[in-house]
């Protein structure tokens, strides 16, 4: 059975702080690994997806790696803003996604 | 951009009733999901779908069915609502595991 956690469980930082989220799973044998934000009461909305064939993905201040041999992934978010603050969920999937507990991050103004 | 919509953001029930959370998509998926999400437990896979009247049991599908006769809508249904359901419930869709998912905005569930 697949197991993916995320390390920190939580984050404060100073705005303009770069983020530096871990993400972690048991089984390399994965279609592709999904970055997930929610925003407190609300559903999930995708971030970045990165295929089990890449090493990374980008969108805008948003840099997502995948180590799919060591089964790690990372999520850098440059400069952080207080809107940045959520939880971020990282979800690999093997055609179901199995989720990690989420890393809470807050941005301080 | 694919549209997964839950009918209600918020419901209130009572102990021993029968409950209805609906999903609609609107991008002709195959795949469908049920999942809960309960503080310190994570999201858990309740039931999916991966076609119309197809239907397969997730982590934790006890207290639970659904029903799917469209391709668009996919229903979790509580067959008799206990306290132990209260819970936010998401449901999500893809059209391929390639592809990625996507999720609907939850129903946030209480069985009182």
């Amino acid at each position: 059975k697949q197991e993916v956690t995320q390390i920190p469980a939580a984050l404060s930082v100073p705005e303009g702080e770069n983020l530096v989220l871990n993400c972690s799973f048991t089984d390399s044998a994965i279609y592709n690994l999904q970055w997930f934000r929610q925003d407190p009461g609300k559903g999930l909305t995708s971030l970045l997806l990165i295929q089990s064939s890449q090493r990374e993905q980008t969108s805008g201040r948003l840099n997502a790696s995948l180590d799919k041999s060591s089964g790690r992934s990372t999520l850098y978010i440059a400069a952080s803003q207080p809107g940045d603050s959520a939880t971020y969920l990282c979800a690999v999937s093997d055609y179901k996604l199995s989720f990690g507990a989420g890393t809470t991050v807050t941005v301080r103004a | 951009d694919v549209k997964v919509t839950q009918s209600s953001r918020y419901l209130v029930k009572r102990t021993g009733e029968k409950v209805f959370l609906e999903c609609v998509q609107d991008m002709d998926h195959e795949n469908m999901f049920w999942y809960r999400q309960d503080p310190g437990l994570g999201l858990r896979l309740i039931y999916f779908s991966y076609d119309v009247k197809m239907k397969e049991k997730g982590d934790i599908p006890e207290g639970y069915s659904v029903s799917r006769e469209k391709k668009e809508r996919f229903s979790l249904i509580l067959e008799s609502a206990s306290t132990n359901q209260t819970s936010m419930y998401l449901c999500a869709s893809g059209k391929d595991p390639n592809y990625g998912y996507t999720f609907g905005s939850g129903t946030r569930l209480t069985v009182v």
